[in-house]
């Protein structure tokens, strides 16, 4: 158990529709991360925060997702009007970072996004 | 941009075989390199690590990596491997961060 947690595990949608996804990071981790893996692929990076801020976004990561992490804890990736290039496993990572620290990121379980 | 990659997207091997699975980065200055697993139905592992000192270092269950600054290359090796190495392996540089991966390489070992 790497202490990541991700919610849902699995998600189907249909096209056009929301969806949220949500992780907990390890609790005393600053700094987490979301990425996308198709099959066949390594992962792809989305998005990171430290503490609640948000500091770097893929060009990948387009107007319809959002993230968010508003407490500095857990996160939330929403994607809106879904489409179907959107299925993937979305990961989420978390580490403990800061000036001179080695920055090893964990990762979670990831949450597989299936539209129809 | 920084690019990773991975030689062989399949490798079949028999028990107690000898494994090396390449990796090589595209950036040129200082990188920290990491090679992660994924266990049939797992979340990604942190085999092992280099960030400075000693290019050859360890990690869990056997594993090794060397770090060749002037090949660009960071090869995961195992002297013997085992029907339970059976994974998908990924190598990963960080860049500002965010990591930069590999497609993987897919390890099915024969018992």
């Amino acid at each position: 158990d790497t202490g990541v947690s991700q919610d849902p595990r699995h998600k189907i949608t249909k096209r056009g529709q929301n969806v949220t996804f949500r992780c907990d990071p390890i609790s005393e981790h600053n700094r987490l991360y979301w990425y996308r893996q198709t099959l066949g692929q390594g992962p792809e990076f989305l998005t990171y925060f430290q503490n609640e801020a948000q500091l770097e976004k893929s060009r990948l990561l387009s107007d319809r997702f959002s993230a968010e992490r508003p407490k500095g804890s857990f996160s939330t990736l929403e994607i809106q009007r879904t489409e179907q290039g959107d299925s993937a496993m979305y990961l989420c990572a978390s580490s403990l970072g800061g000036r001179g620290r080695v920055n090893i990121q964990y990762f979670g379980a990831g949450t597989r996004l299936s539209v129809l | 941009a920084q690019s990773v990659s991975q030689h062989n997207h399949h490798v079949i091997l028999s028990e107690a075989a000898s494994l090396e699975l390449g990796c090589n980065y595209s950036y040129g200055g200082t990188v920290n390199l990491f090679w992660y697993v994924q266990y049939p139905g797992q979340h990604l592992q942190l085999l092992l690590k280099y960030f400075s000192g000693d290019p050859l270092v360890k990690g869990i269950k056997g594993f090794e990596a060397e770090f060749i600054k002037s090949k660009f290359s960071f090869n995961l090796r195992k002297p013997s491997v085992q029907w339970s190495d059976t994974a998908e392996y990924f190598c990963a540089v960080d860049s500002n961060y965010q990591l930069i991966w590999g497609a993987g390489t897919k390890l099915i070992i024969k018992p």
